[in-house]
């Protein structure tokens, strides 16, 4: 069975200052890993994905990720956050022999950036 | 950019009640999907669905639920006799091709209430 984690419920952290929010997983075979954000009243957008290749990821609005396979990480980062980055961001994986393409979320991380 | 799309965008129902909730995917992806997610809860995986049949579904996804492509663009949840623990956020999502490292795009969702 796969899962995901995500030990943090809440990062608060200034503007300006880098950000990390922490995702660790277990999935059998190698992982797909993908990181979504929600805003209030909306659904999941998608930020990045890493499937293989460079362990570091870019995404969208400055965003990055950084695959660490021995410690089954992948943590989305950004060196200067913003206030508008305030919201509720979800890990995910899926398992590359899963036939189905499910993913499975992590329980999400609510980002607080304060002026 | 095309977006997945989903109605209505909150329904309420008394229990035992049958409700479909309807998506309308992008139009040229090939697998679709639903999730939902319980308030305060992390987003779950409820079924997949690919060449006109169900590819993967979870424990959540029993006979009160079912699935369909009536056409060439909608695809509906259907839960038969709701029931009270039905209550939370149905997303729906699609992605393109066949790979499974293919980013999945949620809509809106829809806020499904049984009283």
């Amino acid at each position: 069975a796969q899962s995901v984690a995500q030990p943090e419920d809440q990062v608060n952290v200034a503007e300006g200052n880098p950000l990390t929010v922490k995702c660790t997983y277990s999935v059998s075979g190698n992982p797909y890993l993908f990181w979504y954000v929600q805003y209030p009243n909306r659904g999941l957008q998608f930020l990045l994905k890493y499937i293989t290749g460079d362990n570091l990821v870019k995404g969208s609005y400055g965003f990055e990720a950084e695959f660490n396979k021995s410690q089954t990480s992948f943590h989305l980062k950004k060196p200067s956050a913003l206030v508008s980055d305030s919201a509720l961001y979800f890990c995910a994986v899926r398992g590359n022999n899963n036939a189905g393409n499910m993913l499975t979320f992590g329980g999400g991380t609510r980002l607080m950036v304060k002026p | 950019e095309p977006e997945v799309t989903q109605t209505p965008s909150h329904q309420v129902t008394q229990m035992g009640q049958e409700v479909i909730l309807r998506c309308v995917p992008i139009s040229n992806h090939l697998y679709f999907y639903w999730y939902r997610q319980i308030l305060g809860q992390k987003v779950e995986f409820l079924v997949s669905f690919y060449n006109n049949e169900i590819s993967e579904k979870s424990e959540i996804f029993d006979d009160q639920f079912s699935v369909e492509r009536p056409d060439g663009s909608n695809f509906t949840l259907k839960i038969r006799s709701t029931k009270l623990e039905d209550s939370a956020m149905y997303f729906c999502a699609s992605s393109g091709g066949l790979a499974g490292y293919n980013e999945q795009f949620f809509g809106p969702g829809t806020r499904l209430t049984v009283l």
